[in-house]
């Protein structure tokens, strides 16, 4: 079975600072992971994804990840962040082939950004 | 390109009436079809989903049912709803074809409150 464990429930940043959003899965097998940004009222809109390519994923909106096996990491960074960045933020990892329809969901992390 | 369609954005129904959400995408064929719900200030549970036209698995015993009647077309019902069926209710789709690299693609969601 497949699990994902967001580090943080919640990071507050000042607008134009880095941002930093931790997740760690575990996989018997070579995971497929997402991160996904939800803004309030709002479905869960796909950043990312790595899928067995580059290490370092770029995405959305200047987000970019890096899956590190070793640690069975999957951060999210952002060099900068943005007002329009405040929203919360799932870690996600794709199920193995054998059962292949149910996707594993971290718990989120809400972000806020300061002026 | 896919799109996914849900409706209504938001309902406030009394308890004990009945209850239908639909969902439907377009621009793919005989994709893996998805009902989850979002708590307020929780995770996402997963209710429903469905591999194929009238192939629903449930994931936990509730007040809830789905259907597929068509290929692109998923429905969210209940008979009688309850105080604890308040929530933000998302549907979402995911490509069939190397599925197992496939993102989940939500739509807006449905906010419910029942009264």
């Amino acid at each position: 079975a497949q699990s994902v464990t967001q580090l943080d429930s919640h990071v507050s940043v000042s607008e134009g600072t880095p941002v930093l959003l931790r997740c760690n899965y575990s996989s018997s097998y070579s995971p497929s992971l997402f991160w996904y940004v939800q803004h309030p009222n709002k479905g869960l809109q796909l950043l990312l994804k790595y899928t067995s390519a580059a290490t370092l994923v770029k995405g959305i909106n200047g987000f970019e990840a890096e899956f590190k096996k070793s640690e069975t990491s999957f951060h999210l960074t952002k060099p900068s962040a943005h007002m329009s960045d405040a929203a919360e933020y799932f870690c996600v990892v794709s199920p193995l082939p054998s059962n292949d329809y149910k996707l594993s969901f971290g718990a989120g992390t809400t972000v806020t950004v300061r002026a | 390109s896919q799109t996914i369609h849900q409706w209504p954005a938001t309902l406030v129904q009394p308890v004990g009436s009945p209850l239908s959400l639909e969902c439907t995408v377009e621009g793919t064929s005989n994709p893996n079809l998805y009902w989850y719900r979002q708590a307020a200030g929780r995770g996402l549970q997963l209710l429903f989903y469905s591999v194929g036209i009238g192939q629903i698995s449930s994931e936990v015993p509730q007040n809830l049912s789905a259907s597929r009647p068509q290929d692109r077309q998923f429905i969210l019902s209940s008979k009688k709803l309850l105080l604890s069926d308040s929530g933000f209710y998302l549907c979402a789709w995911r490509a069939v074809l190397s599925s197992y690299n496939s993102p989940l693609h939500f739509g807006n969601g449905t906010r419910l409150t029942v009264t």
